[in-house]
């Protein structure tokens, strides 16, 4: 099985900042990978999907790079609404990192 | 409107079955791959099973192999889950999702969730 791996599992960040999450994958999976970003009580939304590809209707702060076993999420300027859980996932054999809290510092 | 419709949650004991449903609106049903996720509280994500457009092919964590099962009825625009020897380990939101046909990996809509508890 594939592990994915985030870091940090918590930040505590302030609206303006830029903020980048980090996912390792135990094994190359490409660019099969995924990320979303959930606030409590529902469902996850898609953000990025093939390591880099923003989702329709997505804003441009968001942006994903990486191949192989490392990828990034960056959000240029954090905004209020962008406070949430965010998860990676890795389509190569479909499994989840464990999360990222992004708190209002 | 693109729209997931879960239902069939609810208290359980230990050994117990349930089948959970998922209904689909305002998309082509039988063109997609669909999956089943879910998220015990307070934890992760889980991915648990998916299965193909036209049900041919079945894939399941291996936590639940032997004890769950995904099927389809695209004529009814419905996805199901069908869980047996439930454990309280299994205890969790469970959502509904649509893969992608741009990346069929990546689950593009998303269900509201419905809750299992298994005690």
């Amino acid at each position: 099985d594939i592990q994915m791996t985030q870091s940090p599992s918590s930040l505590s960040a302030s609206v303006g900042d830029r903020v980048t999450i980090t996912c390792r994958a135990s094994q190359s999976v490409g660019s099969y990978l995924n990320w979303y970003q959930q606030k409590p009580g529902k469902a996850p939304k898609l953000l990025i999907y093939a390591a880099s590809t923003l989702q329709s209707g997505v804003p441009s702060r968001f942006s994903g790079g990486g191949s192989g076993t490392d990828f990034t999420l960056t959000i240029s300027s954090l905004e209020a609404e962008d406070f949430a859980t965010y998860y990676c996932q890795q389509a190569y054999s479909i499994s989840f990192g464990g999360g990222t809290k992004v708190e209002i510092k | 409107e693109v729209q997931l419709v879960e239902s069939g949650g609810g208290l359980v004991q230990p050994g117990g079955s349930l089948r959970l449903p998922c209904v689909a609106s305002g998309f082509t049903f039988s063109t997609h791959w669909m999956g089943w996720v879910r998220q015990a509280p307070g934890k992760g994500l889980e991915w648990v099973a998916n299965i193909k457009y036209d049900g041919s092919d079945k894939y399941y964590v291996e936590s639940v192999k032997g004890r769950f099962t995904i099927s389809r009825d695209n004529a009814k625009n419905s996805l199901y889950l069908h869980m047996n020897g439930l454990r309280v380990e299994d205890t969790a939101v469970y959502y509904c999702a649509r893969q992608s046909t741009v990346t069929r990996s990546a689950f593009d809509v998303w269900g509201q969730g419905t809750v299992v508890t298994v005690s």
